[in-house]
């Protein structure tokens, strides 16, 4: 298996445009989670999905995010508009709910996203 | 809410020593998961060692052992014999075993290792 595959690695944009990160999560697995990595803040969940389906999104800074996942396949996180703030790694990452619940999840390779 | 901490910002150790991360947390629950994951500067998140906290038995993976103490909520992390490559920022993770928790991992704020030559 390939792993959490994300992209794309690295994003400039300008404020104001908006910006769409993408994750294709291990196949089998039912849990995605996005998380936000900022020097400040440490590692924050923003939003997870399980099955598909939006469990928590209180993670969500605000509603310039929004996130989706329609299919079992892939998800996208979306910023718009994007500000400077915004600028952080965002990481993907998948699970399984199924025993031995000991497993971590495996986390993508992060897109560092640079707003200016 | 569930809540880790890692009192230790920075750490060194010289190569081939022994060094030990300290990590708490706070639960009310007692069937939950326990995990410690290094990010080296590629930024990529790579699971060391994993802990049940219905285990006594401490976890060990070749030069990682942690020290998981449940009634005073502590769950360190040991690195024998270490090596450059050892060189990152260390997380420490909960997860809850329950179900209405929704399995997501809460990290500590991470404590960098500097191994020296």
């Amino acid at each position: 298996d390939a792993g959490v595959i994300q992209s794309p690695r690295h994003e400039v944009t300008e404020m104001g445009q908006e910006v769409t990160l993408r994750c294709k999560p291990i196949s089998g697995h039912d849990y995605l989670f996005w998380y936000r990595q900022t020097m400040m803040r440490g590692l924050e969940l923003l939003i997870y999905f399980n099955n598909n389906v939006p469990i928590d999104d209180s993670g969500m800074p605000e509603d310039r995010f929004s996130a989706k996942m329609p299919n079992a396949s892939f998800s996208t996180l979306k910023i718009q508009p994007s500000e400077p703030r915004d600028s952080a790694v965002y990481f993907c990452a998948s699970g399984d709910s199924r025993p031995p619940l000991v497993n971590g999840y495996t986390f993508g390779s992060g897109t560092r996203l640079t707003v200016v | 809410a569930q809540t880790v901490t890692q009192s230790q910002p920075e750490m060194s150790v010289q190569e081939a020593e022994t060094v030990t991360l300290s990590c708490t947390y706070d639960t009310s629950e007692s069937d939950y998961y326990l995990f410690w994951y290094k990010q080296p500067p590629s930024r990529q998140m790579i699971l060391v060692i994993r802990q049940e906290a219905y285990k006594q038995q401490n976890a060990t993976e070749n030069r990682f052992s942690v020290n998981f103490q449940k009634a005073a909520k502590s769950f360190s992390l040991k690195i024998s014999d270490s090596q450059l490559g050892d060189a990152a920022m260390y997380f420490c993770a909960y997860r809850s075993g329950g179900e209405t928790s929704g399995s997501r991992l809460t990290f500590g704020e991470g404590t960098q290792l500097t191994v020296n030559p």
